[in-house]
């Protein structure tokens, strides 16, 4: 069982190179998200989808887009990267048609941004 | 605003030793969900339990077990008889009755368990 797939898992870039992160679930889930995990900090959410074709900005949006490209589909992408965006991003999807569903990770991908 | 704090960054015991993990949560929602999450050293994220708002039941799953005292605004995490394979990241999370959100969770900072054999 796949579940939720992100890739890569590990991406060097250099400041302002730009990239997209992908990331795939199985489940037919509706809801789609994409946090960053920092030391210390725990998880905060970036970006999330609630259903195909909604997205919206979570508690640190700043410096990334998504696009949920379909039901299985939730991209996060980097225009211009700087160093502060040096973190381990996870995606992850739940149900969403209910409320309190528990959410899926992915591996997560560690991006290293110099 | 919704807020979880973990107060214990890091706790380390010796195996067989009990640790009782805390958190405590703020949120104005009168109908909640609460979660733990482990992240072992290979990084993933996996999802150990999820309780109501309404339900104030205390739940026991093998070592782990779990308070949730909706007086105190805590959901604490107690591992019995520890392991060395419970050494992990534990997060607590907390989402609101938000449908048309899509169930976004709010984490807190992580309490990192080092269980020493």
């Amino acid at each position: 069982n796949a579940g939720v797939t992100q890739t890569p898992k590990f991406q060097v870039l250099k400041t302002g190179q730009s990239m997209t992160l992908q990331c795939a679930q199985d489940m037919n889930h509706n809801s789609m998200y994409w946090y960053r995990q920092d030391p210390g900090m725990g998880l905060r959410l970036i970006y999330y989808s609630a259903s195909e074709g909604t997205t919206d900005k979570g508690e640190v949006p700043n410096g990334y887009n998504v696009s949920r490209l379909n039901k299985r589909e939730f991209s996060l992408r980097l225009e211009s990267a700087a160093p502060s965006q040096t973190s381990v991003y996870f995606c992850a999807s739940s149900g969403g048609t209910v409320s309190g569903q528990p959410q899926h990770f992915g591996d997560g991908t560690r991006l290293s941004i110099l | 605003a919704q807020k979880v704090t973990q107060a214990q960054t890091e706790i380390s015991v010796v195996e067989k030793e009990d640790v009782t993990l805390d958190c405590v949560y703020e949120t104005r929602d009168t109908t909640y969900y609460l979660f733990w999450y482990k992240q072992p050293p290979s990084g993933e994220l996996v999802f150990l339990i999820r309780r109501n708002s309404f339900d104030e039941q205390n739940e026991i799953s093998g070592r782990y077990s779990w308070n949730f005292q909706k007086s105190t605004s805590s959901f604490n995490f107690t591992i019995t008889a520890s392991q060395v394979v419970d050494s992990a990241v534990y997060f607590c999370a907390l989402s609101g009755r938000e449908k048309a959100a899509g169930n976004k969770l709010t984490f807190g900072g992580g309490t990192r368990v080092l269980v020493k054999p």
